[in-house]
């Protein structure tokens, strides 16, 4: 099965309103990253975590490694947060690093 | 701070003909990844350096793909004679250091008729 699940899979929201993206891991991961792909194919990274939290701007992220998951939450999406989510968990016991990729949450925002 | 830069942008080839793609990672980032972004699907890695070194390239077909870092700076991946299932946009990313965040270029996009 999948090491990183993402869910849900694809979500469409109208703008300003609030939504939240998760990954389940099956794998003991140590950190994680959260990545967005926008409709240009970019992929900018958003947070890299630790357990704990960060916030910037109108998202937040949190990484429980005891509960193996992580979340994203966006608050009053924008239009430009458009784009594929992707999160990343870097899994402890590697002895040659890997980033253990989700499948990604595609996201429309509509006017 | 310059990002990640990636040549070319496009490519387009028939099957059997060969192509490169070039990397300039940040500047002072010691590690660099290869990806490979099949379309509608999340980046799988191919190969990574540290510094000059290889680290990891298991997941490098090996008999028609290869990857160099000769001076530990840019990097070049090349496909040797291409196949339609290589289509796909081609990721560099940088780290300062192994596990730390990643910096990823904007994509080679590759098509193979």
């Amino acid at each position: 099965g999948d090491k990183v699940k993402q869910s849900p899979s694809a979500l469409s929201l109208q703008e300003g309103t609030n939504s939240a993206l998760r990954c389940n891991f099956s794998i003991a991961a140590t950190t994680v990253q959260w990545f967005l792909q926008n409709p240009r194919g970019s992929l900018i990274n958003l947070f890299y975590l630790v357990p704990g939290t960060k916030e910037n701007g109108r998202l937040k992220s949190a990484f429980d490694s005891k509960e193996s998951y992580s979340t994203l939450h966006i608050r009053d999406a924008q239009l430009e947060d458009s784009g594929t989510y992707f999160c990343a968990a870097e899994a402890s016991g590697d002895s040659n690093y890997q980033l253990i990729w989700g499948s990604g949450t595609k996201l429309i925002i509509k006017p | 701070e310059a990002g990640v830069t990636q040549s070319p942008r496009y490519a387009v080839l028939q099957e059997g003909q060969a192509v490169s793609f070039w990397c300039d990672p940040i500047s002072g980032h010691d590690t660099l990844y290869w990806y490979q972004q099949p379309r509608d699907q999340g980046p799988q890695l191919l190969v990574y350096f540290r510094d000059e070194a290889v680290i990891d390239n298991s997941q490098l077909p090996s008999d028609r793909f290869s990857a160099v870092r000769p001076k530990g700076t840019n990097s070049t991946l090349k496909i040797q004679s291409a196949k339609q299932g290589d289509t796909a946009t081609y990721l560099c990313a940088s780290s300062f250091v192994q596990g730390n965040t990643l910096y990823f270029g904007a994509g080679t996009r590759l098509s193979v008729l």
